[in-house]
Order: structure tokens, then sequence, then C-alpha cells
């Protein structure tokens, strides 16, 4: 079975400080790795995904495959990130689930 | 491009009726999700068309929602009859190949 859990609602951090969101998932075969994000009043929207390796807006994630995790992270927050982000995972039958979200607060 | 469409945005109704929801995908996008996010949740999957075929829908209440994709654009989400625990946002979605998400932005269901 699929599942994504992000075991964080509510993660609160002062501006210029570390993130990390994190997510967990369980798949047995090769998955794909997303991560959304729902800032006020916007619609979800794609923020990166793991197999284009690349950084948006400061974030970075990493599949590990040995732990089941893709960790969403940034080194320096900034007050602009403040927003719902949802882990989703790609598998059999390509569907796409999610997981509960977590709402990042960066605090000014 | 244009983005997804959906309508209506907002719908209030008592429960035991019925309510319909339309999306329009973005062009050329072969396949279509609707999500369910009840407040406080993450979307959960109802049903994903691949064009006008419907490729998952194990977690779509059978008995009172149905859904359809006629020619492969457009698409409807119907509940009938609604219960109080359908009050959520449903989301409508397309990609193109199965992969990265567009999302609409929403029709907020909520049952009396």
């Amino acid at each position: 079975a699929q599942r994504v859990t992000q075991p964080e609602k509510l993660l609160s951090v002062f501006k210029g400080a570390p993130v990390e969101l994190k997510c967990n998932y369980s798949y047995s075969g090769s998955p794909e790795l997303f991560w959304y994000v729902q800032y006020s009043r916007q619609r979800l929207q794609l923020l990166l995904r793991h197999i284009s390796r690349e950084s948006i807006k400061g974030f970075t994630a990493d599949l590990n495959k040995g732990e089941t995790s893709f960790h969403l992270k940034k080194p320096f927050a900034q007050e602009e990130d403040s927003a719902m982000y949802y882990c989703a995972l790609r598998g059999g039958g390509f569907k796409t689930i999610f997981g509960a979200g977590t709402r990042l607060f960066v605090k000014a | 491009e244009a983005g997804v469409a959906q309508s209506p945005r907002y719908k209030i109704i008592e429960k035991r009726q019925s309510v319909a929801f339309w999306c329009n995908p973005i062009s050329g996008h072969a396949t279509l999700y609707w999500y369910q996010q009840i407040l406080g949740q993450g979307p959960k999957l109802l049903i994903q068309f691949q064009n006008n075929g419907v490729v998952d829908d194990s977690q779509l209440p059978k008995d009172r929602f149905s859904a359809e994709r006629l020619k492969g654009v457009d698409s409807t989400l119907k509940i009938q009859p609604a219960k109080l625990e359908d009050s959520a946002v449903y989301l409508c979605a397309s990609s193109l190949e199965a992969n990265v998400l567009t999302f609409g932005a929403g029709s907020r269901l909520t049952v009396l």
C-alpha cells in the first residue's frame, strides 16, 4: 500500500533559521516524490520533485530510499515561506497521493 | 496557458440534496483527477481519468458519488444525496502524462 506521512502539523521557526519539513513514505516499488505548496489564498502548486534534483526558492529535498524519506529543507527561512506544504508520492497506477500537510509559520 | 477552471467556487446545500461540480482541465492534459480535501487533511484522491477512461476510482463512494469525463476534456463530479461529512473542498487537477499535477482553485462544499 502507498502511504505518505508528515508527522508535524505545524512548524514554527524564526526568520533566518533553518527549516526541515519531514516526509516519510511507504511504497514497495520505485516512487516519484514531490513537494507541493499552498500559499494563502492561492492554489496548490508544485514546489519541487525529486527527479529534478534542483533548488526552488532555496528549498531542496533528497530522496533517501533507505530511510524512505523525502524531507524538505531550507537553510534560511523567509517570512514569505509561510504556507501549507504537502508531500506527495506517485506510485502504482500513476496514482498521486498526498500527506496530511505541514503548516510552516516563519516569524519575523 | 490557461489554468484548470472549476465551478462553482462555493456551494451550500442541505443534507440529502444533490450537487454537481465542473472542471475544465488544461488543454492537452490527458489525465484528470478529482480530490476531496476535508479541513485539516491532505487531498484524498477520489477518481483519476486518463482521457475519458477511469484509471482509478477505488476511493470514490460510489453509492453517492459519480463522475464522468465526456470526450476526454471537461469533467463533472456529482454527489447525490449529500451527507454532512461530504463538506470539503473538491479539487480538480490535470497533468500531462500523469506526472506533475496542476490544480484548480477548488469548489468548497458546505452541507448543512
